[in-house]
């Protein structure tokens, strides 16, 4: 079975420029997570759907960030503009459902903002 | 707010040894779940084991169990006969209370296996 697959690995930006992210999760799985992990911390939510739908971005900082998810699969993050403190590991996982699901994590997207 | 607290930043052990990784939360529910993860250097995070609050049993994994005491609302982690591969970033983490059951991380541990 195919994991979840996240691209590009590593990108480094200048701040106030744009960048997006992709995240293509495990077949099947309905419900995907987007994640934030600076630097020497845990992962935090930024935003997430059940299928299509947002279910929590409490967390997503709105006037900057923005994610979607076309057709209930495949995902993109996107920040413009970026900002120095958005320095971080972006990670994406997916679940079977809403619940307490074990979730499965991608391999991460490294954001270097100079 | 509801937290989760790792106090170890750092913990090394011998090769074949046992060492215990400490976490704390704090919840108002009475039903829930925790979760220790893994994360490798430079690979992906991994779940490790899974409690469930009801459960008076504590939960196993081969080497990996853990000494989940609910009024005290612990959650440690043992490692037993620690092998090279288990060097990596340990998170403990619970769902948050609501539909969204949103995992909330602590900090982490950096576990050291030493040869």
């Amino acid at each position: 079975e195919a994991g979840v697959a996240q691209s590009p690995r590593y990108k480094i930006i200048e701040k106030r420029q744009s960048v997006a992210f992709w995240c293509n999760p495990i077949s099947g799985h309905a419900t995907l997570y987007w994640y934030q992990q600076i630097l020497g911390q845990g992962p935090k939510l930024l935003i997430q759907f059940q299928n299509n739908g947002v279910v929590d971005d409490s967390q997503l900082p709105k006037d900057r960030f923005s994610a979607e998810r076309l057709k209930g699969v495949d995902s993109t993050l996107k920040i413009q503009p970026a900002k120095l403190e958005d320095s971080a590991v972006y990670l994406c996982a997916s679940s079977l459902g809403v619940g307490y699901n074990e979730q499965f994590f991608g391999p991460g997207t490294r954001l270097t903002v100079l | 707010a509801q937290t989760v607290t790792q106090s170890q930043p750092e913990m090394s052990v011998q090769e074949a040894e046992t060492v215990t990784l400490s976490c704390t939360y704090d919840t108002s529910e009475s039903d829930y779940y925790l979760f220790w993860y893994k994360q490798p250097p430079s690979r992906q995070m991994i779940l490790v084991i899974r409690q469930e609050a009801y459960k008076q049993q504590n939960a196993t994994e081969n080497r990996f169990s853990v000494n989940f005491q609910k009024a005290a609302k612990s959650f440690s982690l043992k490692i037993s006969d620690s092998q090279l591969g288990d060097a990596a970033m340990y998170f403990c983490a619970y769902p948050t209370q609501g539909g969204s059951e949103k995992l909330v991380f602590g900090k982490g541990t950096k576990l050291t296996v030493n040869p």
